[in-house]
């Protein structure tokens, strides 16, 4: 599966939108780009997952280039509540190959402030 | 419809115990899958488990540990002769049937059980 490649910490005030970026350089052709939220002593939580394009959802937006070898996570106007680590991961559809297991890095710590 | 449920949600075991951690999947889910995330890292994927088969189990030790998913009640991971190492937080998620090919399903993670080991 590729790699991913992510910053490991970002800050933001409360009521800006931020943008989390992820390098995915040998991504596939079956391959999803998902992202999950993780609050401290707790499990990841889905927050949106694309192919192409631009994918939209109550929470946040995913942007997709042509080339698919970076996504960009958007959460427009944040909140206190939304210091959390996010991970970016690279994921088959082809679940004969990877047996429907997720790899996680090490995900990006954003913290917002007041 | 009940998220994905683990207990205990915190385990203290003595260096030579056992630990048993439980997790029952989402209604109407058939795949379970437990992951374990060390401090400050990413989770990693330990195994997965439909009703009475281990599917893939090229994460987990090759010693001490095992896991089951029974025909009736829940997945069990069990670690045997825990040692310092295995202090960790264990997380187990569930997806769908996962029956049809091609078709990315999102997995439903629990709240994870953390295992302290004195």
């Amino acid at each position: 599966l590729a790699k991913t490649t992510q910053p490991i910490s970002m800050d933001s005030y409360e009521g800006q939108e931020v943008n989390i970026t992820c390098s995915h350089n040998n991504i596939a052709t079956n391959d999803y780009i998902t992202w999950y939220q993780q609050f401290p002593s707790q499990g990841p939580r889905f927050i949106i997952q694309g192919y192409k394009t631009k994918v939209t959802n109550e929470v946040a937006s995913l942007f997709i280039p042509a080339d698919r070898k970076s996504s960009t996570l958007s959460l427009p106007r944040v909140s206190l509540s939304d210091t959390a680590v996010y991970y970016c991961l690279v994921d088959t559809a082809d679940r004969g190959s990877t047996l429907g297991r997720l790899y996680f890095g090490r995900g990006t710590q954003l913290t917002v402030w007041p | 419809n009940a998220g994905v449920m683990q207990n205990p949600r915190h385990l203290v075991r003595r260096r030579g115990q056992e630990a048993r951690l439980r997790c029952s999947p989402m209604k109407g889910h058939s795949h379970v899958y437990w992951y374990r995330q060390l401090p400050e890292e990413g989770l990693k994927f330990m195994v997965y488990l439909q009703k009475e088969n281990i599917i893939d189990e090229s994460g987990m030790p090759k010693e001490r540990f095992s896991a089951e998913f029974p025909k009736e009640g829940p997945s069990i991971l069990r670690i045997q002769q825990v040692v310092r190492g295995d202090s960790a937080a264990y997380f187990c998620a569930s997806s769908p049937s996962g029956s049809v090919p091609y078709v990315k399903e999102t997995q439903y993670f629990g709240p994870g059980t953390r295992l302290l080991v004195l």
